[in-house]
């Protein structure tokens, strides 16, 4: 069974151009989570989504960053215009469907760095 | 709002020896308590994970303790082993999402020397 597989691993990005990020869950798996990391920072969660539905966005900064969880295919997450401020890891992590407790298993991160 | 001290933020120990990292969280209400390795490079893994009900969960030669009352955390890593080097992350969450939307510390740096 592949772990959760992420995609690229790393991307360089000008300023103002489009980032997308891509998730691949794990198989069986529902429920995928959004997580940046800043340098020397934790990572702090952004969105938490099931299939076709976002549950939870409240750590999606307000403009420029959306994300979408397909019937088909993978989440993507997509930043718009970067700045450099941009510039960090994001990680996905899946865990299956259903209520309760979940453990949450995690990518390796796309690196994106913004000149 | 929810937040994770960690402390040491780094420490250095050489193989074979045990030692015992420390957590302090802000969480209301509190749903669970996990403890994640980290390799430079990589991705969280899950190491423990403990509801308000366990005090005490063991995964191999790491040990967890969870004390709800002072709202404390410590993972005792037992005969340190090279591989051991990584950052280990002490993560809480609340009721929002069924508890499973995390709120991350900054990691203690563990370096296993020889």
């Amino acid at each position: 069974n592949a772990g959760v597989m992420q995609n690229p691993r790393h991307l360089v990005r000008r300023r103002g151009q489009e980032a997308r990020l891509r998730c691949s869950p794990m198989k069986g798996h529902s429920h995928v989570y959004w997580y940046r990391q800043l340098p020397e920072e934790g990572l702090k969660f952004m969105v938490y989504l099931q299939k076709e539905n976002i549950i939870d966005e409240s750590g999606m900064p307000k403009e420029r960053f959306s994300a979408e969880f397909p019937k088909e295919g993978p989440s993507i997450l997509r930043i718009q215009q970067v700045v450099r401020g941009d510039s960090a890891a994001y990680f996905c992590a899946s865990s299956p469907p259903g209520q309760g407790l979940f453990e949450q298993y995690f990518g390796p991160g796309t690196r994106l760095t913004v000149t | 709002k929810n937040q994770v001290e960690q402390s040491p933020q780094s420490l250095i120990i050489l193989e074979g020896k045990n030692c015992t990292l420390q957590c302090n969280y802000t969480v209301s209400p509190f749903s669970n308590l996990r403890w994640y390795k980290q390799d430079t490079g990589r991705g969280p893994v899950s190491l423990t994970i403990m509801t308000f009900s366990e005090n005490t969960k063991s995964n191999g030669r790491y040990t967890a303790t969870l004390d709800a009352d002072t709202k404390q955390s410590s993972l005792h890593i037992t005969a340190s082993q090279l591989s051991d080097s990584a950052s280990y992350i002490c993560v809480v969450s609340d009721l929002t999402g069924g508890g499973n939307k995390l709120t991350f510390g900054t990691g203690t740096q563990l370096k296993v020397e020889l």
